[in-house]
């Protein structure tokens, strides 16, 4: 099974505090993701990395970086925290080749951060 | 307008019933993918395809690449079934989606 983890369930944060959202993935796959999903909004992508150490904006970037330093993790970082980041972070990762573990490009989920800013 | 457009936004049927939930597209694409998300967040993939048809138990999509159009079926429909479905479009040569903004299916017993 592909296995994506995510650091935490449920964070809370003040404004204005940095933070740190990490992601795993367990099956060598060269691509991930960040998303984040708000309702009546969709899935919108704020970053993704085709490889270690390099990064492409999203849709929304404004207000984010990411790191990738090594293959398996892919970290998001809220500089500064603000109320309208307050929303549910989703990281997924994809290979780019047919495996087991699924087709070129089928993207695969962690189970979610629900982020509160106050 | 969105390049991948789901409809219906909002279906709720009774247990047992055959579910179609459609998407259409309007870029080219290399392949399309659904997914399924419970309420509390996790997004499972369900299907990718290209062409034709893929068979999953009691899900089945089809793609139609002439019409840019792909549906998601639910055949013998359950509960547990109850989720949002969503579809994206994977561009040719890229490797994001497109995300079309889901339908919340809800099956009643």
């Amino acid at each position: 099974d592909v296995k994506v983890t995510q650091s935490s369930r449920y964070l809370v944060k003040r404004t204005g505090e940095k933070v740190f959202l990490e992601c795993v993935q367990d099956m060598d796959h060269e691509n991930m993701f960040w998303y984040r999903q708000d309702p009546g909004l969709g899935l919108r992508l704020i970053y993704f990395s085709y490889d270690v150490k390099m990064k492409e904006k999203g849709d929304i970037p404004e207000g984010y970086s990411v790191s990738r330093e090594k293959k398996e993790r892919f970290s998001l970082i809220l500089e500064s925290a603000s109320t309208n980041q307050t929303s549910m972070y989703l990281c997924a990762s994809s290979g780019n080749f047919n495996s087991r573990q699924g087709r070129p490009n089928e993207q695969f989920f962690g189970p979610g951060t629900r982020l509160t800013v106050l | 307008k969105n390049e991948v457009e789901q409809s219906p936004q909002n279906l709720t049927a009774q247990e047992g019933e055959f579910i179609t939930i459609n998407c259409s597209y309007s870029v080219g694409i290399s392949a399309l993918h659904w997914l399924q998300q419970h309420p509390g967040g996790g997004i499972v993939s369900l299907f990718m395809l290209s062409s034709g048809k893929k068979k999953h138990g009691r899900l089945i999509a089809t793609i139609n690449i002439q019409e840019k159009h792909s549906s998601l079926h639910i055949t013998a429909s359950h509960p547990r079934d109850s989720a949002v479905y969503i579809c994206a479009a994977l561009m040719d040569s890229n490797y994001q989606l497109i995300w079309g903004a889901g339908t919340k299916l809800i099956i009643k017993p």
